[in-house]
This record gives C-alpha cells, sequence and structure tokens, in this order.
C-alpha cells in the first residue's frame, strides 16, 4: 500500500521558535492536507494544498505542494504554547469522488514556554 | 454546525460482545469514512463509503462491518470485539477531499 514518511517524529522548542515539518511518499498525490490534533479530540484541517507548487498560508502556517507531487512541508512561525499537539499531513491520489486519504504517523510537536 | 457527530465517547467491552458506533454528519457530504488511531501508527482507514448504499474497504477493514443507508449515517459494527480493537475511532465526512474529523470513540476491549 501507499506509505507516506512524516518527520521527524517529535520535536521539542522554545516558544518564538521557527518549526518546519515534512512528509515524503512513494507515489504522486494530487491533494495534500495537513492536520493538527489536540488531545482527546479529533484532528482539525489546517490547510489544503491542490496544486504541484502551491503555496498556501494560514496565519503562521505556510505549507507547499512539492513540485514532484511526492511531498509536502508545513512550517510555524514564531510558535506559541497553543501550537503544542499532533501534526497530521495527509495525501490522496485518487479521483472524482473517492476521498481516500492516506496519512502519516504524524509530529508531536511539544512548545516550552 | 454540529459537523460531526461521533457517540458514544468512550466504552469498554468484553471480548466477544458486539457492538454499534454512531457517526452522523449534517453538512450533505456524500463521502464518509472510518479511522481508527493507535499510537505510533497514525490513522488508517477501516472503511469508507462514497454515498448512500455504496462502501468499500480501507486499509485494516477486519473484523468491521459498515453500512449507509442515508446520506447522514455511518455507523461501524464489531461483530465479537477482541482485544486487538481496542483504540480510538474517528469518523470523517469529506468534501472535495478535505476530511471533517468526529470527536472520536474511546474504546477499550477487555
Amino acid at each position: 500500500g501507499q506509505q507516506l514518511n512524516q518527520s521527524p517524529q517529535s520535536m521539542f522548542i522554545q516558544e518564538g521558535e521557527d518549526v518546519s515539518m515534512n512528509c515524503t511518499s512513494s507515489s504522486i498525490f494530487n491533494t495534500w492536507l495537513w492536520y493538527k490534533q489536540d488531545p482527546g479530540e479529533g484532528p482539525v484541517l489546517l490547510i489544503a494544498l491542490y496544486k504541484a507548487g502551491e503555496l498556501t498560508s494560514n496565519g503562521r502556517l505556510t505549507a507547499q505542494f512539492g513540485i514532484t507531487r511526492k511531498d509536502s512541508f508545513l512550517n510555524i512561525s514564531a510558535s506559541i504554547p497553543s501550537d503544542v499537539g499532533i501534526y497530521f499531513c495527509a495525501g490522496r491520489n485518487s479521483g472524482g469522488s473517492n476521498y481516500k486519504l492516506t496519512f502519516g504517523k504524524g509530529t508531536l510537536l511539544t512548545v516550552n514556554p | 454546525n454540529a459537523g460531526v457527530t461521533q457517540t458514544p465517547k468512550f466504552q469498554v467491552l468484553k471480548t466477544g460482545q458486539s457492538m454499534t458506533l454512531q457517526c452522523a454528519q449534517d453538512m450533505n457530504h456524500e463521502y464518509m469514512s472510518w479511522y481508527r488511531q493507535d499510537p505510533g501508527m497514525g490513522l488508517r482507514l477501516i472503511h469508507y463509503s462514497v454515498g448512500a448504499g455504496i462502501t468499500d474497504q480501507g486499509e485494516v477493514p477486519n473484523g468491521y462491518n459498515v453500512s449507509r443507508s442515508t446520506t447522514e449515517d455511518f455507523p461501524l459494527r464489531l461483530l465479537s470485539a477482541a482485544p486487538s480493537q481496542t483504540s480510538v475511532y474517528f469518523c470523517a465526512s469529506s468534501r472535495r477531499g478535505e476530511a471533517f474529523f468526529g470527536q472520536g470513540t474511546r474504546l477499550t476491549v477487555v
């Protein structure tokens, strides 16, 4: 089956630092999504990317759809304590009405105030 | 907006018991799916549906059944629970490939 390699597995940073995480795939995707999960909650969509090379921002978050369509990265600038959580990438390569997603295993982010 | 609603939030089952995890969405999305989340494993797709009356298997379907009689509801059934099914279960509905998740059901099988 398809695999998404998400790295790093975990990060421990100081408040105010910038963060970068990425996902790589063994196959091409036509959609990349980034989610954040808080403890005890379901994942919440942060950014959606639909075109190779696309760069999209959501506040302090910026994500890019890699040119090869096999990778994506997420940057968080000037981290704050509420950024703590698990960040997941997800990719879709099916067409039509089949929105099946493949998820990375997540990056656990800890922010030290 | 309620979005995606899952019940129950917590459940403890004995091995061999059956139960149904409920999922309902009010966004009129055609596509719905069930995932399980285990430590270090991310989210793995169990079953999905592209519309009422249509379901298909995902990555880890064994031990689970689904049906989709309406657009709104997509229940997940465990016919004979096993300890390996201890997990957190998430239901999602999707628009344009963007999945919206419920708050999850934490299931423990003893």
